[in-house]
């Protein structure tokens, strides 16, 4: 069964640094998105993308934050100079059209210190 | 703003129990409601309801969706330990491709 995959599951970074996060999302899919949860909080959304451009974006999703889909399988977050407050499980999500189901990778744990 | 409440959030019951899980909404221009299963990481797809009264059902898991009064139900029928986990509903607006989440019920099934 086709699934969202997201590398790595677990990566600790230190305050400042920029970091990557990768997913690949299911392959025939258009819609794909980044959310992220911090712990014992709700899942939020970050950003959606289609067509090779963002189609909207959270509050939290400020210069700081950036996508990209660098060929056609790899869809990353990139987090530059990373805060304490930006530890959290990162989800990547895809689906074939708007509005319907999304489905879930497996999430990158992110821990600054 | 919109904003998805479920209810309760947490609920203990013994296995073979039947529970029903609430989720109610506002949102501008309503799409389609989401019912998800969150075990350790990632939330797994369970149903997804666009239309009122037309109950969605999976096994022992069903969902129904009432557009009037803004609320979902998931309803699990002689519960398994296995049934264990966060059930998070979640809510897509018109024109906007992010799906707004509720803060979830974490289920616990003692045997």
């Amino acid at each position: 069964e086709p699934e969202v995959t997201q590398t790595p599951s677990h990566q600790v970074t230190q305050m400042g640094q920029e970091v990557i996060l990768r997913c690949v999302p299911i392959s025939n899919h258009l819609y794909f998105y980044w959310y992220r949860q911090i712990l014992g909080q709700k899942v939020e959304f970050l950003v959606s993308f289609y067509n090779n451009e963002i189609s909207e974006k959270s509050e939290i999703f400020d210069d700081q934050f950036s996508v990209e889909r660098p060929d056609g399988s790899n869809f990353t977050l990139k987090i530059r100079s990373t805060k304490l407050e930006d530890s959290a499980m990162y989800f990547c999500a895809s689906s074939r059209s708007p509005y319907t189901e999304a489905f879930f990778g497996q999430g990158t744990r992110l821990t600054v210190v | 703003e919109d904003k998805v409440v479920q209810s309760p959030l947490s609920l203990v019951v013994h296995e073979g129990d039947t529970v029903t899980l609430n989720c109610s909404y506002e949102v501008t221009n309503f799409r389609s409601l989401l019912w998800y299963k969150q075990e350790k990481k990632a939330p797994t797809f369970l149903f997804m309801l666009t239309s009122s009264g037309i109950e969605k059902k999976s096994g022992r898991l069903s969902s129904i969706l009432d557009k009037k009064e803004l609320f979902s139900i998931l309803n699990i029928t002689a519960t398994q330990t296995g049934d264990s986990a966060i059930y998070l509903c979640a809510v897509f607006g018109q024109g906007a491709q992010k799906l707004v989440f509720g803060q979830g019920t974490r289920l616990t099934i003692n045997p």
